[in-house]
């Protein structure tokens, strides 16, 4: 089965710890992106990567980094510097190129919830 | 960038057509519209993607405009597992920046019986 995978579903930690959260995929996707949610609220771009070992910031990237040493695999840091780092976050793929007849939309994961006290 | 305007919430009954209308003025040339449904605690899923016209797939269809400043997205005789929230994307299908990935605050459609 292809597809995003997202772990743990729910995490929690203390304040003023760093947190790494986990999105792989098997769909063969070039990009791959992080979001996140707030309760009542749209998606946020966190960061956004286009191939191995390039990505770029999206508009709330303070406070969180990523790695992309791997297509399959762009994990997610949430360090302590970010002052709000309670929500909903997802992670999603998509390809990059032209081939006729795509669809060229986002893959979703099933998200991370993440609880930080 | 173009930046979207959706109803924040809509609601309609069972068997009824629904259609939720997302504004997007300054569209630019490359930009295409996606729309995406989320239901709660999960990740959002792909209805349908347009450029111009209307596109039709098997859970919806896509009307766009000749001047495509707004796009409605369709669906036909809903059920109660309809009821979710609709994202508007407008971005290029090639994200050359990250500044072009932008999803509005989509529509909460809820459907009663």
């Amino acid at each position: 089965d292809g597809g995003i995978t997202q772990s743990p579903k729910y995490l929690f930690r203390k304040e003023g710890q760093n947190v790494t959260l986990s999105c792989e995929q098997n769909l063969n996707h070039d990009a791959m992106y992080w979001y996140r949610q707030d309760p009542g609220q749209g998606l946020r771009l966190i960061y956004y990567s286009q191939i191995v070992n390039d990505f770029q910031k999206g508009d709330i990237a303070e406070g969180y980094s990523v790695s992309r040493e791997k297509k399959e695999s762009f994990p997610l840091t949430v360090t302590s510097a970010q002052k709000n780092p309670t929500a909903f976050y997802l992670c999603a793929s998509s390809i990059v190129g032209l081939e006729s007849g795509s669809s060229y939309e986002q893959y979703f994961g099933p998200g991370t919830r993440l609880t930080v006290t | 960038l173009a930046k979207t305007t959706q109803p924040i919430s809509m609601d309609s009954y069972e068997g009824q057509e629904v259609n939720i209308t997302c504004s997007h003025n300054n569209i630019a040339t490359n930009d295409y519209i996606t729309w995406y449904q989320q239901f709660p605690s999960q990740g959002p899923r792909f209805i349908i993607q347009g450029y111009k016209t209307k596109v039709t797939n098997e859970v919806a269809s896509l009307f766009i405009p000749a001047d495509r400043k707004s796009s409605t997205l369709s669906l036909p005789r809903v059920s109660l597992s309809d009821t979710a929230v609709y994202y508007c994307l407008v971005a290029p299908i090639l994200y050359s920046s990250a500044s072009k990935i932008i999803f509005g605050s989509g529509t909460r459609l809820s459907i009663r019986p």
